[in-house]
Formats: C-alpha cells, sequence, structure tokens
C-alpha cells in the first residue's frame, strides 16, 4: 500500500512571494512515479509533472521547480514570483510501477491562495 | 478537442434513488477511474478499469457500480447503499494503467437532499 501526506492545509502568500508545497511518500515499490496537479476554482484537475523514482534531478519549468529527494521520500513544488492565478488546490499524487496495487493515489491536497 | 467530458455538471437527487454519472473520453485511453473529493480529504479511489469489460474496486466503492462496455465510457451509480453520496465527482483516463499522467474531466457535484 502506499500513502501520500501533504502536511500543510493551506498556505497563503502575498503576490511575488515564493510558496514551497511539501509532499512525503509511502510506498514498499522500487519503481515509482510521482506527480503533481494543480485544482483551480472551476474545479477540474490539471497535470503538472510525472517524475520517475530513478530520476532524482531537479526540474524546472517557468515559476515552477520541483525537488525530489528519494533519501526523505520527498517531492516537493516551489511556486517562484508566485501570482493571483497560481491559486488553487495543489495535489501530490503516487503510482507504483511494478506492484499489483498501482492505483494513483492523491494527497489530501494543499490551499494555495495567493493575494494581490 | 481531444478530453473527457462529465455530465452533468451539477446533480441533485432525493435519497434513497440511484443515479448514473457519466464519463466520455475521446483520448483513446485504455485506463479510467472515478474518484471522490470530499472537503480536506484529497481525492479518494472509488473503481479503476485497466481495459474494456474490466474493471477493480477502489479504496471506497461501497455503495457504487461501474460498468466498461466501451473503451471511451466508464458511467458511475451512485446507488442507494452508499450512505454519504453528497460529494464532487471525478473522471479520469490514462494512456496506460501504470505509471502515467491521469487526465481528468471537470467533474460533477452531486448533491442527495
Amino acid at each position: 500500500a502506499q500513502k501520500v501526506t501533504q502536511a500543510q492545509t493551506e498556505i497563503s502568500v502575498v503576490e511575488k512571494e515564493d510558496v514551497t508545497l511539501d509532499c512525503v511518500y509511502e510506498t514498499r515499490d522500487t519503481t515509482y512515479y510521482l506527480f503533481w496537479y494543480k485544482q483551480p476554482p472551476s474545479g477540474e484537475l490539471v497535470f503538472l509533472i510525472r517524475r520517475n523514482s530513478f530520476d532524482e534531478q531537479n526540474e524546472i519549468s517557468g515559476r515552477y521547480s520541483w525537488n525530489f529527494q528519494k533519501s526523505t521520500s520527498s517531492f516537493n513544488f516551489t511556486i517562484t514570483a508566485s501570482q493571483v492565478v497560481d491559486s488553487a488546490v495543489y495535489f501530490c499524487a503516487l503510482s507504483p510501477l511494478l506492484s499489483n496495487d498501482y492505483k494513483l493515489s492523491f494527497g489530501a491536497g494543499t490551499t494555495v491562495t495567493v493575494r494581490a | 478537442d481531444g478530453g473527457i467530458t462529465q455530465s452533468p455538471k451539477y446533480l441533485f437527487r432525493k435519497e434513497g434513488q440511484n443515479v448514473t454519472l457519466s464519463c466520455e473520453q475521446n483520448l483513446n485511453h485504455d485506463a479510467m477511474y472515478w474518484y471522490r473529493q470530499d472537503p480536506g480529504q484529497g481525492l479518494r479511489l472509488i473503481y479503476y478499469s485497466q481495459i474494456v469489460n474490466d474493471f477493480q474496486k477502489g479504496d471506497i466503492a461501497e455503495g457504487y457500480s461501474v460498468s466498461r462496455e466501451k473503451k471511451e465510457s466508464f458511467p458511475l451509480t451512485v446507488t442507494s447503499a452508499q450512505k454519504n453520496p453528497t460529494a464532487f465527482y471525478l473522471c479520469a483516463s490514462s494512456i496506460e494503467p501504470r505509471g502515467t499522467e491521469a487526465f481528468f474531466g471537470q467533474g460533477t457535484r452531486l448533491t442527495v437532499v
């Protein structure tokens, strides 16, 4: 079985501040994928990134960056210079690749509010 | 445009009635999923399907049923046995069931009165 924990329930920042979202996971599988999704007020989840367990390089995409540390089972997400449009609920998710229990499991989500 | 269509967006039903939520995808994806979202609890998996005519229970399948008779369709029925059906329901699909990103529909908000 796997578990994804997002300890931060809500984060509120002022525009242009950086915000880091924490994600800690548990899995018995040695091979797995990690994901981040964004859920704006409209409700539809938007895929942001997928990372496999063998690739520990950090990734940057525009104002978004991700820090994957296998040693601490964490996959944190940073929004640099936040904007009001970044206000959303962000979910971290895990999918084992080899296990029979391969379903995509989500954390509880972190609500980010960016104030102008 | 390829994507996932859920209908209706809002649904109201009386307690004790069964209700079916529609989910259609034209992405030619093999895998499809139903999630339930409640405030503060993230997404919980109800059912998932790897391929046509096959589906498995997720973490909270009690009180729900599904079918997968066509690749593009994965309807979810919320039965009267579901004790607390009021929630936001999200359908998703992925190319393969393992390790690929899931694409989501816009969701159906079900309210049982």
